[in-house]
């Protein structure tokens, strides 16, 4: 069974701090994708790596896939309240279905 | 806007009750997936359908069933409705992409049962 282990689980950042979120897994993944999730809202796509050591810049968010395509980071600079929300990352196989991660849950403060 | 339509946005039902739950895909979406999530929880994988037909099966409980229709929409029945069944229900759509497939998700259906 493939998983997906997420760090930290909660995270609470004043306004302009950095951070930086991991994803790792025993597994390798032909893909991983980056999600947000607002409370009561659907996940919403961040990005998608696909290559191992690609890295995907989305303004202020950093999406790093790592060599051997088991683990990933997203590193937020500058972090604002509007990041606020949960962070999912979940890993894609072929043959296989979605993974997913149990979550980051970040909070940023004014 | 992720193109991933649900309908209803609420439903508030009382237990022993039966519900359904629609979901549209995206324009050319033939895979459909169904995910339940509790308050404060992960996303749990229920059921997956290809084209009209069963692909995969998660933690789905026997007194739910799902469909996918000829024109791609799907639908989530959940019967003999119990208090712990109250929670978020999600489908995501999703097509290969670039060597991969990307999920896309729907608002979401808000299930309260009292």
């Amino acid at each position: 069974t493939q998983l997906l282990e997420q760090s930290p689980q909660f995270l609470s950042i004043q306004e302009g701090e950095n951070l930086t979120v991991y994803c790792n897994s025993s597994s390798v993944f032909s893909s991983l994708q980056w999600y947000r999730q607002e409370p009561g809202e659907g996940p919403v796509l961040l990005v998608t790596v696909v290559t191992g050591g690609e890295v995907k810049k989305l303004k202020r968010l950093t999406f790093q896939f790592g060599d051997a395509r088991k683990d990933s980071s997203l590193h937020i600079t500058a972090a604002q309240p509007g990041d606020t929300g949960l962070y999912l990352c979940v890993g894609w196989n072929y043959g296989q279905n979605f993974v997913f991660g149990p979550g980051t849950r970040l909070s940023v403060l004014p | 806007d992720s193109g991933v339509t649900q309908t209803p946005k609420h439903l508030i039902t009382a237990t022993g009750q039966r519900v359904t739950l629609r979901c549209s895909p995206r324009s050319g979406d033939l895979s459909v997936y169904w995910y339940q999530q509790s308050l404060d929880q992960g996303l749990q994988f229920l059921i997956q359908y290809y084209n009209g037909e069963e692909r995969a099966k998660g933690n789905i409980l026997e007194r739910f069933s799902a469909q996918q229709f000829p024109d791609l929409h799907s639908e989530l029945n959940l019967s003999s409705l119990e208090l712990g069944d109250s929670a978020l229900y999600f489908c995501a759509s999703s097509r290969q992409t670039s060597g991969t497939y990307e999920q896309y998700f729907g608002p979401g259906t808000r299930l309260t049962v009292t």
